[in-house]
C-alpha cells in the first residue's frame, strides 16, 4: 500500500535555527509531491509542490524542498526559521497510478514549535 | 476570489444519527475531494468527485457517501454515526487536472 512517512513528530527550534523535515514515500513511479502547512486555527495551505523538472523547488516564506528520486524522499528545508513558522507541516504524495492526482496520501504531520 | 467554503463548521450528533456536510469549491474548480482528519490517523482520503462523478474512493465503509451537483458543490453524508467518526472533515477543490488542492477550514463533527 502507498504510504508517506514523516519521521519527526514534534520539533522545537529557536528562532534563526535551520530546519529540515524529513518525508519519505513507499515506492516509485510517477509522483506529485507536496508540502502543506496548517497554522494554528487556520486551514491547510500549500507551501510548495513538485511535479517534474528541477528537483529543488522553492515555495512560499523561504521554504524549499528537494526531491531525491533514488531515496523516495522530499525533505523540507528552511535556512532560518521565524516564530511565525510555528505550525503543523504535512508531506503529501499523489501517485499517478491511483488515476487521479487529487487522491493524496498524507504523512502524519510534524508539529514545529519555534521559540523566541 | 472566495476560497473553499464548508458548512456547518461545527456540529454535534449522537450515535446512530446521520449527518450531511456541504462544500462549495472555488469558482471554476470542478474537482472536489473529501478528507477525514483525526489525531490518530491523520489525514485520510475519502473520495473525489469530478463533473458529478465519483472518480476515486478511499478505504472507508459504505456509510460514507458523497455526491456532486452540476454547479460543482458537493455534499458528503455519513449514516449510522459511530463514536469513531468524530473528526475534522476537510473538503478540497482543484480545477481537475491535478495541481494543488485548495482546502476549506473543515467541518468538525463530534459524535456522542
Amino acid at each position: 500500500a502507498q504510504s508517506v512517512s514523516q519521521h519527526n513528530h514534534h520539533v522545537i527550534l529557536s528562532e534563526a535555527a535551520s530546519l529540515e523535515l524529513g518525508c519519505n514515500y513507499s515506492y516509485g513511479g510517477t509522483v506529485n509531491l507536496f508540502w502543506y502547512v496548517q497554522y494554528p486555527g487556520q486551514h491547510l495551505q500549500l507551501l510548495l509542490k513538485y511535479f517534474s523538472g528541477d528537483p529543488l523547488v522553492k515555495g512560499i516564506k523561504g521554504f524549499e524542498a528537494e526531491f531525491i528520486k533514488s531515496k523516495f524522499s522530499f525533505n523540507l528545508r528552511k535556512p532560518s526559521v521565524q516564530w511565525s513558522d510555528t505550525a503543523e507541516y504535512f508531506c503529501a504524495v499523489g501517485w499517478e497510478v491511483t488515476g487521479t492526482a487529487s487522491k493524496l496520501t498524507f504523512g502524519t504531520g510534524t508539529r514545529l514549535q519555534v521559540t523566541l | 476570489k472566495a476560497g473553499v467554503t464548508q458548512t456547518p463548521r461545527y456540529l454535534i450528533k449522537t450515535r446512530g444519527q446521520q449527518v450531511t456536510l456541504s462544500c462549495s469549491p472555488i469558482s471554476g474548480h470542478r474537482s472536489v475531494s473529501w478528507y477525514q482528519q483525526t489525531p490518530g490517523q491523520g489525514l485520510q482520503f475519502l473520495f473525489e468527485y469530478f463533473s458529478e462523478t465519483q472518480r476515486n474512493k478511499g478505504n472507508f465503509p459504505g456509510r460514507f457517501s458523497g455526491r456532486q451537483f452540476s454547479n460543482s458543490r458537493s455534499e458528503m453524508n455519513v449514516s449510522t454515526l459511530e463514536l469513531g467518526d468524530s473528526a475534522l472533515y476537510l473538503c478540497a477543490s482543484t480545477r481537475g487536472g491535478g495541481g494543488e488542492l485548495f482546502f476549506g477550514e473543515g467541518s468538525r463533527l463530534t459524535v456522542l
